[in-house]
């Protein structure tokens, strides 16, 4: 079975903090993802990378930073954090081949006050 | 128009009923199909693959429809713990640099199944 563990499942941050969530999977994927999920609007991509070191934006990449130095860790960072980035936010993997499903970590819920 | 549309529901059905749920997509393109389950504040998960000609896991049914660009999911023989989000996930298409897919999920369609 493929694990994707996030580091946390809830984190409490305030207005101006930067704010790193990391991301390991033990699958040897080459594609992981960011999304965050919000009422009403669904999972919304981050970031995704294909490779270490190698990333590229996806539909919201405003206010966030990522980084991959090693194949099975992705870390998603929040230069400086606001109150609209309160969300849940979820990390994804997948094989470097076409057709396949994306599996996800169960998920951090953060609050910025 | 959305990629992927879905009704939100929620459905709430009986236990034992026979529940489908369907989704729609814009890009004819498209080139795979999934339906992922979502437990109330936890990740998505992998239901099951859409295929072609269509493939049944258990109580669970996936159809595809290319000309009309929708996919179905039926449940059949309803339980309690059916009772989920139910995302409808399309990949587009677009092959990253490194091999696999991005995909575009719906918003989901909430089941509620009750006694």
């Amino acid at each position: 079975d493929v694990k994707v563990t996030q580091s946390s499942r809830y984190l409490v941050k305030r207005t101006g903090e930067k704010v790193f969530l990391e991301c390991v999977q033990d699958m040897d994927h080459e594609n992981m993802f960011w999304y965050r999920q919000d009422p009403g609007l669904g999972l919304r991509l981050i970031y995704f990378s294909y490779d270490v070191k190698m990333k590229e934006k996806g539909d919201i990449p405003e206010g966030y930073s990522v980084s991959r130095e090693k194949k099975e860790r992705f870390s998603l960072i929040l230069e400086s954090a606001s109150t609209n980035q309160t969300s849940m936010y979820l990390c994804a993997s997948s094989p470097g081949q076409v057709h396949q499903p994306q599996h996800f970590g169960d998920g951090t819920r953060l609050s910025i006050l | 128009r959305k990629e992927v549309e879905q009704d939100p529901g929620p459905f709430n059905v009986p236990e034992g009923a026979t529940v489908a749920f369907n989704c729609t997509y814009s890009n004819s393109a498209s080139q795979s199909f999934f339906w992922y389950r979502q437990d109330c504040r936890k990740e998505p998960k992998l239901l099951m693959s859409v295929y072609s000609s269509g493939n049944e896991d258990g109580r669970f049914t996936a159809q595809l429809n290319r000309a009309s660009q929708y996919i179905s999911l039926l449940i059949r023989d309803s339980k309690l713990s059916d009772s989920a989000t139910y995302l409808c996930v399309v990949n587009p298409g677009r092959i990253l640099t490194g091999g696999g897919n991005k995909l575009t999920f719906g918003t989901g369609t909430q089941l509620k199944v009750e006694l």
